[in-house]
């Protein structure tokens, strides 16, 4: 099974500041087989960033991604207030397709 | 619009069947799409369950494939969950979910979710 682990287990920043989410996986899963959600109390999770970097729909571009093998990279520009959350990463390469434990991004 | 909705008993005795059902409404399930189920206990990270297709194939989590069922019913646009011998461990919110499984594979519409308690 393939272990994603996040970090840091929680963020916290003031709107307008740039967050670095971590996605690290026990072992490589390409540049590409990673999925990203977000998910808000008491709401499920919604897709955020699927493949090496296409957005879902109604996704702004300051949700970005990068990395590949077994480090990947979560990064949100200039947050706004509907962006505090918890993110989480998640596999397909092999299964069973795992989640990692999830970031939450909270207001400072 | 895609719509997903779960539906089931929200208290399962320890033993005894988990079952769920998710009604899609603003796509025939019968398309071809997948469906899957995701679970999140309380507090806790998300696990994925499994997948079917209109065709009635799944695709399951190896940790729960010897308990669990998962079927389609595209008379009703429904599909659904039989998680059998239940413990307290199987306690979470149940999302079912429409998946994408081709070369990328992601979920792109979830339920609300539903929790369920295993408790006697």
């Amino acid at each position: 099974e393939i272990v994603l682990t996040q970090s840091p287990g929680t963020l916290s920043l003031s709107p307008g500041e740039t967050a670095t989410l971590s996605c690290r996986a026990s072992q490589s899963i390409g540049s590409s087989s990673l999925t990203w959600y977000q998910q808000k109390p008491g709401q499920a999770p919604r897709l955020l960033i699927y493949g090496e970097s296409d957005r879902a729909t109604g996704i702004p571009d300051r949700f970005s991604v990068s990395g590949s093998g077994t480090d990947f990279t979560l990064t949100i520009s200039r947050l706004e207030p509907e962006d505090f959350a918890v993110y989480y990463c998640q596999q397909y390469v092999t299964s069973p397709w795992t989640f990692g434990q999830g970031t939450k991004v909270d207001i400072k | 619009q895609l719509q997903l909705q779960e539906s089931g008993p929200g208290l399962v005795k320890p033993s005894e069947t988990l079952s769920l059902t998710c009604t899609v409404s603003g796509v025939s399930i019968g398309m071809t799409y997948y469906w899957a189920w995701i679970r999140q206990p309380p507090g806790k990270g998300l696990e994925w369950i499994g997948n079917i297709h209109n065709s009635g194939s799944t695709y399951s989590n190896p940790s729960l494939q010897s308990r669990l069922t998962i079927s389609v019913d595209a008379s009703k646009n429904q599909f659904s969950l039989n998680l059998r011998s239940v413990t307290a461990a199987d306690t979470a919110v149940y999302y079912c979910a429409r998946l994408w499984f081709g070369e990328l594979v992601f979920f792109d519409s979830w339920g609300q979710g539903t929790l369920v308690l295993v408790s006697s």
